[in-house]
């Protein structure tokens, strides 16, 4: 199993532009996720799904939108990049033992530089 | 939100040192993860431990979620110990501590 995978590794957008990032899981797994992380700070959720066709809305979803077509892809996109949104980018997806218990797998990171 | 507090946020340790790593978190909690995110920025599972107590090698960790909080044992530290460590808890969505940047010097 490849785990999870994310699409590009490396980007450098121009303020205003507009980029797609694609994650994709092969474990079956119900669950995704989309993370942001700076410098010297933990992980935040951008936004989330819990089954194919359905998203919702993390810590930090303001500039991003999402889309869950299939179960084992989940998309991020930037509309219209601004500098802020320079980060790294983590898509995870987890199993859930039961409706409340659930592990978390990440995929390596896109690093994102808006100019 | 839940807040989750890690401490210390840095520590050097010598090869061979053994060090405990602590993660607090405000509300009870469905799940908890440890992470380890090496120097090549890279995210590792080491532990689903929402509660009691879990070894792999040199590595335990214990989760008390009636008193919110949850300790990483690492033991014998090698310098590939190197990188960040983070805690990562549930209510109804994941919450991340800002980590434990740990340096293991040879």
């Amino acid at each position: 199993n490849a785990g999870v995978t994310q699409t590009p590794k490396f980007r450098v957008l121009k303020t205003g532009q507009s980029m797609t990032l694609l994650c994709a899981q092969d474990m079956n797994h119900e669950y995704m996720y989309w993370y942001r992380q700076d410098p010297g700070m933990g992980l935040r959720l951008i936004h989330y799904s819990v089954g194919e066709g359905t998203t919702a809305k993390g810590e930090v979803p303001d500039g991003y939108n999402v889309s869950r077509l299939k179960k084992q892809n989940f998309l991020l996109g930037l509309e219209s990049a601004a500098p802020s949104q320079t980060s790294v980018y983590f898509c995870a997806s987890s199993y859930p033992y039961s409706i409340r218990s659930y592990e978390q797998y990440f995929g390596p990171g896109t690093r994102l530089t808006v100019t | 939100g839940i807040q989750v507090e890690q401490s210390p946020p840095d520590l050097i340790l010598q090869e061979g040192a053994n060090s405990t790593l602590r993660c607090n978190f405000s509300d009870s909690v469905n799940n908890l993860q440890w992470f380890h995110q090496n120097p090549w920025g890279q995210l590792i599972n080491l532990f689903y431990i929402p509660s009691g107590t879990k070894q792999n090698g040199r590595l335990s960790a214990t989760t008390v979620a009636t008193e919110r909080y949850s300790l990483l044992y690492i033991s014998s530290s090698q310098t590939t110990d190197s990188g960040v460590y983070f805690c990562a808890v549930t209510g109804n969505q994941f919450y991340f501590g800002t980590g434990t940047s740990l340096t293991v010097i040879p």
